[in-house]
């Protein structure tokens, strides 16, 4: 199974500033890298598919890069709604789909 | 407007068993991939199982293989989870998601609300 590794586990920031969280394959897995937001309570949200595409609807503060095994999530000026949980998830070979443990993002 | 929305979820002594449904609307669900995930209390996301749109491929992570069972039924627009065999670290929110792929390249475009599952004595 691909093992997807999340740094850091967890962040605090305030309003404004730039946010940048990172996923980590065992192997490689192209392009193929999801990345959701959760919020307690809640279900996930999809904000960007192949590793860059960002979802309809999503606010476009939020992006993605990277392929292979290193990629980033980016969030270009931290809105009070962007507190929460961030997972990144592989599609590129399974089963198992695999997600990050998590990034949780919160108040400084 | 998709929803996905399950049920079935409860309170279940270990070994024993419980079926999860989802029921799909606002979209051609015949068409679609759909997958359970599950989030075990305070931890993170865990993919259970997917199933092909015509049933005819199913997939499962290791840990619910030969327990658990993926099934749909394209005419009433719903995806079941039957659960057997169940054990404490079955303990989670269980959510069905639908995957936006065609030919199954699982990521999950939109989630129900999940329903929980206590397995407990």
């Amino acid at each position: 199974a691909i093992r997807i590794t999340q740094s850091p586990s967890s962040l605090s920031a305030s309003t404004g500033d730039r946010v940048t969280i990172t996923c980590r394959a065992s192997q490689g897995i192209s392009s193929y890298l999801a990345w959701y937001q959760q919020k307690p309570g809640k279900a996930p949200k999809l904000l960007i598919y192949a590793a860059s595409t960002l979802q309809s609807g999503v606010p476009s503060r939020f992006s993605g890069s990277g392929s292979g095994t290193d990629f980033t999530l980016t969030i270009s000026c931290l809105q009070s709604e962007d507190f929460a949980t961030y997972y990144c998830q592989q599609y590129y070979s399974y089963p198992p789909i695999t997600f990050g443990p998590g990034t949780k993002v919160d108040i400084k | 407007e998709v929803q996905l929305v399950e049920s079935g979820g409860g309170l279940v002594q270990p070994g024993g068993s419980l079926r999860l449904s989802c029921a799909a609307s606002g979209f051609t669900f015949s068409s679609y991939w759909m997958s359970w995930v599950r989030q075990a209390p305070g931890k993170g996301l865990e993919w259970v199982a997917n199933i092909k749109q015509d049933g005819s491929e199913k997939y499962y992570v290791d840990s619910v293989k030969g327990r658990f069972t993926i099934s749909r039924d394209n005419a009433k627009n719903s995806l079941y989870l039957q659960m057997n065999s169940l054990r404490a670290e079955d303990t989670a929110v269980y959510y069905c998601a639908r995957d936006p792929t065609y030919y199954g390249y699982p990521h999950f475009d939109y989630w129900g609300q999940g329903t929980l599952v206590t397995v407990s004595s």
